[in-house]
């Protein structure tokens, strides 16, 4: 089992253009959360996909849009890019069943933006 | 909303001390509680988890019950190594329709040393 992984693992970007960045969630999850972590904070919920759709949202702009494909994995796509976005990007994975509240964390993307 | 606060770090021990991690959370309903563990340059790591009052989850040789009257779920360990020097989190969850948003506190940086 590979477990959660995410593409690429590092990034640099200048001020104003845009990034994707990618997910493919643990064997047998069908829904993908993405998380911003800024250096020495705890990671900041942006949304959570599931049957393709966007289902929570955290308070994120929508310069941060995303997509969920029929394989389960993800994209989150950052538009206008600001110095403030630069963080570590964290995926998780679970599965959506009741009552279940366990996810799993990929590797994080770190996105530098210059 | 729903929110977490921990102890702020670093916390310097020495080898074989013991660890105590406080963690309170403010949460409507009955949510479930875990510890996550970040090591230099990774993501996170499920450390262990509790889904109800009374609860106790332990992994590794680390500990936490579910306190409800207290509304907290520190960590605890009896003797720590220098392999146990990482950032730990706390963080909550609920399953709420379905989906499993996590809201992580700030982070607490542990240094074990010899």
């Amino acid at each position: 089992d590979a477990g959660v992984t995410q593409s690429p693992t590092h990034l640099i970007k200048t001020r104003g253009q845009q990034v994707t960045l990618r997910c493919s969630p643990k064997s047998g999850h069908d829904t993908v959360s993405w998380y911003q972590q800024a250096l020495g904070q705890g990671p900041q919920f942006i949304f959570q996909y599931y049957e393709e759709e966007e289902r929570q949202r955290g308070n994120f702009p929508d310069r941060f849009s995303g997509h969920q494909f029929p394989n389960y994995s993800s994209e989150l796509n950052v538009n206008a890019l600001l110095l403030g976005d630069s963080a570590l990007y964290l995926c998780a994975s679970s599965l959506r069943t009741p009552g279940n509240t366990e996810a799993f964390f990929g590797q994080g993307t770190r996105l530098t933006v210059v | 909303g729903d929110s977490v606060t921990q102890m702020e770090g670093p916390v310097t021990l020495s080898e074989e001390a013991f660890l105590t991690i406080n963690c309170t959370y403010t949460a409507t309903g009955y949510p479930s509680l875990f510890w996550y563990v970040q090591y230099p340059g990774e993501g996170l790591q499920l450390l262990l988890k509790a889904t109800k009052a009374d609860d106790k989850g332990s992994n590794k040789g680390f500990e936490a019950t579910y306190r409800k009257e207290t509304t907290s779920f520190h960590l605890e360990k009896g003797s720590v190594q220098v392999s146990d020097s990482a950032v730990y989190f706390c963080a909550l969850s609920k399953a709420t329709g379905g989906g499993n948003k996590l809201t992580f506190g700030t982070g607490t940086q542990l240094k074990v040393e010899l």
